[in-house]
């Protein structure tokens, strides 16, 4: 079946432009996460939806980050102002959630660039 | 907080060698913990997971087994080929929130 979905796959932005990233998860995966993963680095958390609600945005580095999934499926972060220290792979990973035994399913990422 | 250190890389072995990476953690719950692997051009793979204390992982002949008395899920694997080289990410998910190791880079020469 399809995987998790990432687009676009390269997005290179100017610095303090506007950018959303898009996720499409697996069907029927409740669970929606966002990880960060810079060069060398293992993938940073972000935030997490159960549903539409985010359930846990601690990650978010600040108010220029956000991110939403208004009928629980597809979700897009949104970032504004982008600084040349957002630069990194944006992770999406979708599972069924509810139980810490389900793993995450990566999507291949969007890699943002910021001049 | 919860955490994963796991050994720097890279590591560079001969094929057939035998493959061990260390994991450990720091959790306030009750974890389950996972191994994922990240080819060349391509994203994160669920390779092997454990739920429970004394519980081994298995996948594609690595291993790795959950021992809680150490805080430990190091990954072993017999006799790796020039296909494993990859990088290999230890994680936990507590709570519903997974946190990842920084990456452990494996080249494996023929």
């Amino acid at each position: 079946g399809a995987g998790v979905s990432q687009t676009p796959s390269n997005k290179v932005t100017e610095k303090g432009k506007y950018v959303e990233l898009r996720c499409d998860p697996i069907s029927g995966h409740t669970a929606l996460y966002w990880y960060r993963q810079s060069l060398g680095q293992g993938p940073e958390f972000l935030i997490y939806f159960q549903g539409t609600g985010a359930a846990d945005d601690s990650g978010l580095p600040n108010d220029r980050f956000f991110a939403v999934r208004p009928e629980g499926s597809v979700s897009t972060l949104k970032i504004q102002r982008t600084e040349r220290g957002d630069s990194a792979v944006y992770l999406c990973a979708s599972s069924f959630g509810g139980q810490g035994a389900s793993p995450l399913h990566f999507g291949n990422g969007t890699r943002l660039t910021v001049t | 907080g919860d955490s994963v250190t796991q050994m720097e890389g890279p590591v560079t072995l001969s094929e057939e060698a035998f493959l061990t990476i260390n994991c450990t953690y720091t959790a306030t719950g009750y974890p389950s913990l996972f191994w994922y692997v990240q080819y060349p051009g391509e994203g994160l793979q669920l390779l092997l997971k454990a739920t429970k204390a004394d519980d081994k992982g298995s996948n594609k002949g690595f291993e790795a087994t959950y021992r809680k008395e150490t805080t430990s899920f190091h990954l072993e694997k017999g006799s790796v080929q020039v296909s494993d080289s990859a990088v290999y990410f230890c994680a936990l998910n507590d709570f519903n929130k997974f946190y990842f190791g920084s990456g452990t880079k494996l080249n494996v020469k023929p």
